[in-house]
């Protein structure tokens, strides 16, 4: 069965950095895109960031040219490194799999993992 | 980024009931608007993709509607297992952005 397991989260302070994982199985993670999605009790859901399977990705702005998304396709894992960090990105981070339909989906989540960012 | 507005943020209803979500694009967006229920201390879970198709294994009581920029998600004979956050999210534009949610209390 499809499985994502997020984890790496964690208290941090203001302009510091976190690394989050996500460990794939269930399904051939080489060849589907994968995103993370964050959620917040003020904010809601939040699109964070893509990546296909080829590693070409895309991020929403509110994290572009501070947070990376990678994969190692060799151990089915997918990265969110995220740097500069600040209180607003203190929130609960999804690893999510692409739905593979002709839009973009979000079909299976794994359970979160939480950051806090705070001093 | 293109904006989706639910309505109601809330709503209490009852057991065999039919109920309405309704989401509402900014901007055109064709038909490229999924749904997703979330229920408490659990992640979302995807109910329709592009406005109208039902994902695998989701009941047939759930349904979707709309083009453009209106858009509802149907439940008929609403049932206990129900109760949830219901989201719309689009797909249209270069960063996907969800609406803010209809908690639905039985």
């Amino acid at each position: 069965q499809v499985q994502v397991v997020e984890s790496g989260g964690g208290v941090v302070q203001p302009g510091e950095s976190l690394r989050l994982s996500c460990a794939a199985s269930g399904f051939t993670f080489s060849k589907i895109g994968m995103h993370w999605v964050r959620q917040t009790p003020g904010k809601g859901l939040e699109w964070v960031a893509f990546i296909r399977y080829d590693g070409n990705n895309k991020y929403a702005d509110s994290v572009k040219g501070r947070f990376t998304i990678s994969r190692d396709n060799s151990k089915n894992t997918l990265y969110l490194q995220m740097n500069s960090l600040r209180a607003e990105d203190t929130a609960i981070y999804y690893c999510v799999r692409e739905g593979g339909h002709w839009l973009a989906t979000f079909d299976y989540w794994g359970q979160g993992t939480l950051v806090t960012v705070s001093s | 980024d293109i904006q989706l507005t639910q309505s109601p943020s809330s709503l209490s209803a009852s057991i065999g009931d039919r109920v309405t979500i309704t989401c509402r694009a900014s901007q055109n967006i064709k038909n490229y608007v999924n749904w997703y229920q979330q229920k408490p201390g659990k992640a979302p879970n995807l109910l329709i993709y592009a406005s109208s198709d039902l994902q695998a294994g989701v009941p047939s009581r759930f349904s979707g509607s709309g083009s453009g920029t209106d858009f509802t998600l149907t439940i008929t004979s609403l049932q206990p297992e129900d109760l949830a956050t219901y989201y719309c999210q689009q797909s249209y534009g270069a960063s996907y952005t969800f609406g803010q949610g209809t908690k639905l209390e039985i």
